[in-house]
């Protein structure tokens, strides 16, 4: 079945920059557009970023552009997300999640990673 | 862009059904599809419905969605509902400019 695994988190300071990774197994990997969605401690879900099933077509939510850019490597089924100046604001759970498309026009997930805490603090 | 607007909370006794909302402020409900996501307390989201009404393998059948052009909303309907269906719920849609839009949530209690 799909399985999703994200690592990278931790606690970084206001202004550094943190890269996060996703694993993807279970399914063909290259056939899949993947999405970043993230949560801060409380509050409900946000769309961060989306990076279709070649890595050709790239989209990121108004709250991280220019900062933050997504990334994958087919031949090791991985996503990664790069953020750099982060900001206290940028605290949440990153979940992975698979799109059912590959080129895709808008977010329909069907499976999600169990997510990874990232704690902006000096 | 628009947004999606559900209630905060909702409460409904086991075995019952209930029926959570969904409205969209601009655009037709029907331009985009509507998916809903159940997240258990502590625990990643889950796609219940994607596409306004299919339901990944693994969702029981009584989870059902639906949309309405007349009000501009989704629905999720629940039947014969059980304590662990005791979740928060999101609606989520888009457009061709903002490609996720999230609702803010519905937290459903079973009591």
């Amino acid at each position: 079945q799909v399985h999703l695994v994200e690592s990278g988190g931790g606690v970084v300071q206001p202004g550094r920059s943190l890269r996060l990774s996703c694993a993807a197994s279970g399914f063909n990997f290259k056939n899949h557009g993947m999405h970043w969605v993230r949560q801060a401690p409380g509050k409900g879900l946000e769309w961060v970023a989306l990076i279709w099933y070649d890595g050709s077509e790239k989209y990121y939510g108004d709250s991280v552009k220019g900062r933050f850019s997504v990334s994958r490597d087919n031949s090791k089924n991985t996503v990664f997300l790069q953020m750099n100046s982060l900001r206290d604001e940028d605290t949440a759970v990153y979940y992975c999640a698979r799109d059912r498309s590959g080129m895709v026009g808008g977010l329909v997930v069907d499976s999600w990673g169990q997510g990874t805490l990232v704690t902006v603090s000096s | 862009n628009f947004m999606l607007t559900q209630p905060l909370s909702v409460s409904e006794s086991p075995g019952k059904t209930v029926t959570l909302s969904c409205t969209r402020s601009s655009g037709s409900i029907a331009s985009n599809y509507v998916q809903w996501y159940q997240q258990r307390p502590g625990s990643a989201p889950t796609t219940v419905i994607y596409e306004n009404n299919q339901r990944p393998s693994g969702v029981p059948d009584r989870f059902s969605g639906s949309i309405d052009r007349s009000s501009n909303s989704a629905s999720l309907s629940i039947s014969g509902l059980e304590t662990e269906d005791e979740a928060d719920y999101y609606c989520q849609s888009y457009d061709s400019t903002n490609l996720g839009v999230f609702g803010g949530g519905t937290r459903l209690t079973v009591l």
